[in-house]
């Protein structure tokens, strides 16, 4: 079984600037996630969907982040304009059903706002 | 509020036990995981407790007690490549779950 897909796995960037990541869960998972972790912390939830609709994106910066996953697969999230304190690994996670089953993380994003 | 409290760094030598505690207060609660993650990797998934009680898995164990809203994560025999940090979430409903900031262990020879 193929595990979470993220591209790129390294982002440089100068602030002001925009960048998108992907995501790919694992076939047939519900539910996807994406974290922020700033280095020495835990993950923060920026929004989590169930299929196609947002479940929870109270932590997400709407002015300037954004998330879709339109055929209920794959997602991207998107910061525009990028700031310094963006810098961070940006996970995303699968599972099966809802928060209470296991997540499956890919390798993540880590992006360098300069 | 929401809250989960675990140590920032602990250190342990190889071959020994390590105990990693977990507080949490939180509006409801669906279960508590622990997830291990080594430097640069990705979180992996270690246990999950919904019910009071231990739960052993090989070299690792985790407690949980939900009316003082404590866990614990047991790691014994300890080896070089259990150096990671540890992290502890708790599902507080069935469609949200919050990670603490995690534990660092260092494991010295």
């Amino acid at each position: 079984e193929a595990g979470v897909a993220q591209s790129p796995r390294y982002k440089i960037i100068e602030k002001r600037q925009s960048v998108a990541f992907w995501c790919n869960p694992i076939s047939g998972h519900a539910t996807l996630y994406w974290y922020q972790q700033i280095l020495g912390q835990g993950p923060k939830l920026l929004i989590q969907f169930q299929n196609n609709g947002v479940v929870d994106d109270s932590q997400l910066p709407k002015d300037r982040f954004s998330a879709e996953r339109l055929k209920g697969v794959d997602s991207t999230l998107k910061i525009q304009p990028a700031k310094l304190e963006d810098s961070a690994v940006y996970l995303c996670a699968s599972s099966s059903r809802s928060g209470t089953d296991t997540q499956y993380f890919g390798p993540g994003t880590r992006l360098t706002v300069l | 509020g929401q809250n989960i409290d675990q140590p920032t760094e602990m250190t342990a030598t190889e071959g020994a036990i390590v105990q990693i505690n977990c507080t949490y207060q939180t509006s409801g609660f669906n279960g508590l995981f622990w997830y291990q993650q080594h430097a640069g990797e990705a979180p992996t998934f270690l246990s999950y407790n919904v019910l009071d009680g231990l739960e052993e898995k090989g070299r690792f164990s985790s407690f949980l007690s939900r009316s003082k809203g404590y866990s614990y994560l047991l790691l014994k025999e300890l080896q070089m490549k259990d150096s990671a940090s540890y992290l502890c979430a708790v599902a507080s409903s069935a469609s949200k779950i919050i990670f603490g900031s995690g534990t660092r262990l260092s494991i010295r020879p």
